[in-house]
């Protein structure tokens, strides 16, 4: 299975942009990228999923280089309810939805 | 996006006791869901998968014949944590797959006295 590596944490402020990366170096072929949000008390809410170059939905960017050894989630404008927890899972073949540890977001006024 | 839901949300039992927590899938028909266990401050971590019609596969370090996994339709999947003690007090979550992606439910917190 592709193991992920993220920060443990991060800060930003009201209005910026924020940008967690995730470092996984054995992916596969047909593995996907997919992030995961996640609040107190509450089921992870799937927020993209890509498997090359660039994914962009209302929410988030995600873009992920040619080796797809890492990708980038990319959050415009961050506020206050953006502080939560962040997953990068690799997805294989539609089985083993493995969490790593998560990215523990703070947005600051 | 498919809907999930769990139930309860949340439940206190006595130690020794079991307690069953069930998954639907609501506007979708699901041959695999999964269930997690989420500890404060840590990540979710799979317990099983849990296969419509047949057996659930559990991951490594997990008992199966503590915590139960019935599968009997495909819009419906229960966790049973049998003989419960204070050290299973944990946030459950459960999950159905659709495709490539992974839709959870609100997840149960489970209280054992």
């Amino acid at each position: 299975l592709a193991k992920t590596t993220q920060p443990i944490s991060m800060d930003s402020y009201e209005g910026q942009e924020v940008n967690i990366t995730c470092s996984h170096n054995n992916i596969a072929t047909n593995d996907y990228i997919t992030w995961y949000q996640q609040f107190p008390s509450q089921g992870p809410r799937f927020i993209i999923q890509g498997y090359k170059t660039k994914v962009t939905n209302e929410v988030a960017s995600l873009f992920i280089p040619a080796d797809r050894k890492s990708s980038t989630l990319s959050l415009p404008r961050v506020s206050l309810s953006d502080t939560a927890v962040y997953y990068c899972l690799v997805v294989v073949n539609g089985q083993n939805f493995v969490f790593g540890p998560g990215t523990r977001l703070s947005v600051l006024p | 996006g498919a809907v999930v839901s769990q139930h309860p949300s949340w439940v206190i039992c006595k130690s020794g006791t079991s307690v069953k927590i069930e998954c639907r899938s609501l506007d979708f028909q699901a041959t695999t869901m999964f269930w997690y266990r989420q500890f404060p401050k840590q990540s979710l971590m799979l317990m099983a998968t849990s296969n419509e019609g047949s057996k659930a596969t559990y991951e490594q370090g997990v008992e199966k014949d503590k915590f139960l996994i019935n599968h009997a339709s495909l819009t419906l999947s229960t966790l049973t944590v049998t003989s419960a003690h204070p050290e299973d007090s944990s946030f459950y979550i459960c999950s159905a797959r659709v495709d490539n992606e992974q839709f959870f439910g609100p997840g149960t917190r489970l209280t054992v006295l």
